[in-house]
């Protein structure tokens, strides 16, 4: 079975803190994906990545950095964490290949900027 | 850009009943179709996906979904739902070029006793 594991299940920090969130998965996936869960709005693509040392935006970028230095760990950053990046945040990684897109998924880490 | 709705935002329903939940999507070209269930406390988790073939999928625990391509739709089913189905459901697409996968907004079902 796929593992992806997420550093923190919950989270406290306060405004202005720099926090890192880790996701590591077994699998040998390429491509590694970083979402923020909100009641009403569903999943948001912030980073994602297909490569070591590679990342790609995604819908919703600003106020994130990503770090991917080895294949099975990808890193989301928040350089000075705010309020409203308090949220559930998934972690996510899949196959390269046009035939098996399928996700999976970490447990989420809840944040709670103050 | 590609969007997906669920018109559905919190479904009722009592055991036994059957359940149809909507999803539609605005993306004109092949698009590979997923649905993903979150139980309350557990990882999100794949159900069913659609990539070519046999528009009427079946998955895990009893659901199927069909893909109506004139309709850009892809609605997920069961004929009798279970407490047990109590959970969050995401429809996500994804275009058959590679690129990221667009989720709808979810749709929570609560199943009552």
């Amino acid at each position: 079975d796929v593992k992806v594991t997420q550093s923190s299940r919950y989270l406290v920090k306060r405004t202005g803190e720099k926090v890192f969130l880790e996701c590591v998965q077994d699998m040998d996936h390429e491509n590694m994906f970083w979402y923020r869960q909100d009641p009403g709005l569903g999943l948001r693509l912030i980073y994602f990545s297909y490569d070591v040392k590679m990342k790609e935006k995604g819908d919703i970028p600003e106020g994130y950095s990503v770090s991917r230095e080895k294949k099975e760990r990808f890193s989301l950053i928040l350089e000075s964490a705010s309020t409203n990046q308090t949220s559930m945040y998934l972690c996510a990684s899949s196959l390269e290949s046009p035939q098996e897109e399928t996700q999976y998924f970490g447990p989420g880490t809840r944040l709670l900027v103050l | 850009a590609q969007s997906v709705s669920q018109h559905n935002h919190h479904v009722i329903l009592s055991e036994a009943a059957s359940l149809e939940l909507g999803c539609n999507y605005s993306y004109g070209g092949t698009v590979n179709l997923f649905w993903y269930v979150q139980y309350p406390g557990q990882h999100l988790q794949l159900l069913l996906k659609y990539f070519s073939g046999d528009p009427l999928v079946k998955g895990i625990k009893g659901f199927e979904a069909e893909f109506i391509k004139s309709k850009f739709s892809f609605n997920l089913r069961k004929p009798s739902v279970q407490w047990s189905d109590t959970a969050e459901y995401f429809c996500a697409v994804h275009p058959g070029t590679a690129s990221k996968l667009t989720f709808g907004t979810g749709t929570r079902l609560q199943v009552t006793l």
